[in-house]
């Protein structure tokens, strides 16, 4: 069964540092992985999306990475800002024994990004 | 487009009574899932609907719990009885099959019931 970890859970940092998100999951078989962003009461904002014949995916300030031999996924933020605190959820297509359901998302817990002025 | 659209956005009510929240997909999207989040269990996905069609409904909690896709740009999440451990957000999200399969939320329902 899929599974996403994402580390850390939360982060703090000053304004202007560069950060980097890791996401990891347990099958390796998947077609895509999308980074998403949570602002406090809000919905999920998709960031990026990274096709499995994809190593990264670049918008802005935002560069993705996909590993998907080592099952890993990094998120990095460049020049961060006080209005890029949020909670970053990274998600991949659900998978089983059964295979993989297109179109499912299995998420990880999100790390909770902190940029203090 | 005006992206996946939810309503209402808050709901309050009391135990007991019946809760329905509405969502409109993207349009031309194939795709719609109904999610839940809480602080203790984090986003769960309840059903999702391919074509119109219930797919995988193995999150729906309860019998409490119904979900409908009567056309391709409606569906309903229904709640009967509600009762208080139902309070969360639900979001909505729909995606186009044939694409890079990037999913899009919706505002999300506050729910809180009493």
């Amino acid at each position: 069964k899929q599974e996403v970890t994402q580390i850390p859970a939360a982060l703090s940092v000053p304004e202007g540092e560069n950060l980097v998100l890791n996401c990891s999951f347990t099958d390796s078989a998947i077609y895509n992985l999308q980074w998403f962003r949570q602002d406090p009461g809000k919905g999920l904002t998709s960031l990026l999306l990274i096709q499995s014949s994809q190593r990264e995916q670049t918008s802005g300030r935002l560069n993705a990475s996909l590993d998907k031999s080592s099952g890993r996924s990094t998120l990095y933020i460049a020049a961060s800002q006080p209005g890029d605190s949020a909670t970053y959820l990274c998600a991949v297509p659900f998978s089983n024994a059964g295979g993989t359901s297109y179109g499912k998302l299995t998420f990880g817990q999100g790390t909770i990004l902190t940029v203090h002025p | 487009d005006a992206g996946v659209i939810q309503s209402p956005r808050h709901e309050v009510t009391e135990m007991g009574q019946e809760v329905t929240l509405r969502c409109k997909p993207i349009s031309g999207h194939d795709y719609l899932f109904w999610y839940r989040q809480t602080m203790m269990r984090g986003l769960e996905l309840l059903i999702y609907f391919n074509n119109n069609v219930p797919i995988d409904d193995s999150g729906m909690p309860e019998d409490r719990f119904s979900a409908k896709m009567p056309n391709a740009s409606f569906s309903t999440l229904k709640i009967q009885p509600s009762e208080p451990r139902d309070s969360a957000v639900y979001f909505c999200a729909s995606t186009l099959l044939a694409g890079p399969n990037e999913q899009f939320f919706g505002p999300g329902t506050r729910l809180t019931v009493l």
